[in-house]
């Protein structure tokens, strides 16, 4: 069955600071994988998708990166957090079904 | 863009009513119509699924339809439980990848 791991669960940065979330997929291989952030009052936005390695398309023009080493592996980036960061990212696989991963809680301070 | 609208952003109802969510889209060349759960601080649980083909989907206590040419889709809960109590969200995909949100229904089902 597909399994969808994110780390860290929760976050806590300071302005100005890297970041880095990892997202790994289990039990597809070359998935559709995709970046959503939910802040509060918000619905969710599409942030980045990927359909294979080293394949990445930004939705949303902002200081946030994404990349894929590897075909069951997602990660989003930033080099310096601004206090609108904050949120709820969660890595997705979208094909015939949908299937999200539980979600990181990221706070900017 | 597709825009997606659900009614009403929050409901409370005593446990064993049923009950409607709305969801409408304001394209209607989707290819498929999905509802979600998520529980406070979880992820996404997939609970429907339509294709633009097909007129409702049910699994049990469950029920959703689509009616693409007015852009609308509601799901129903019958016999609502305590355990029922989440955000429900709807989502359409126009292309077969990225879905569009809505912003959700929160639902509490008070004993």
């Amino acid at each position: 069955s597909q399994t969808i791991h994110q780390w860290p669960a929760t976050l806590v940065q300071p302005v100005g600071s890297p970041l880095s979330l990892e997202c790994t997929v289990e039990g597809t291989s070359n998935p559709n994988l995709y970046w959503y952030r939910q802040a509060a009052g918000r619905g969710l936005q599409l942030l980045f998708y990927s359909v294979g390695i080293g394949q990445i398309s930004s939705e949303v023009p902002q200081n946030l990166s994404a990349s894929r080493p590897q075909d069951r592996q997602f990660i989003l980036s930033s080099k310096k957090l601004l206090l609108s960061d904050s949120g709820f990212y969660l890595c997705a696989w979208i094909g015939t079904s949908s299937f999200f991963g539980p979600g990181t809680r990221l706070t900017v301070l | 863009k597709q825009e997606v609208t659900q009614i009403p952003a929050a409901l409370s109802v005593p446990e064993g009513e049923n009950l409607v969510l709305n969801c409408s889209f304001t394209d209607s060349a989707i290819y498929n119509l999905q509802w979600f759960r998520q529980d406070p601080g979880k992820g996404l649980t997939s609970l429907l699924l339509i294709q633009s083909s097909q007129r409702e989907q049910t699994s049990g206590r469950l029920n959703a339809s689509l009616d693409k040419s007015s852009g609308r889709s509601t799901l129903y809960i019958a016999a609502s439980q305590p355990g029922d109590s989440a955000t429900y969200l709807c989502a359409v995909s126009n292309s077969g990848y990225a879905l569009n949100f809505g912003k959700g229904t929160s639902l509490l089902v008070t004993p």
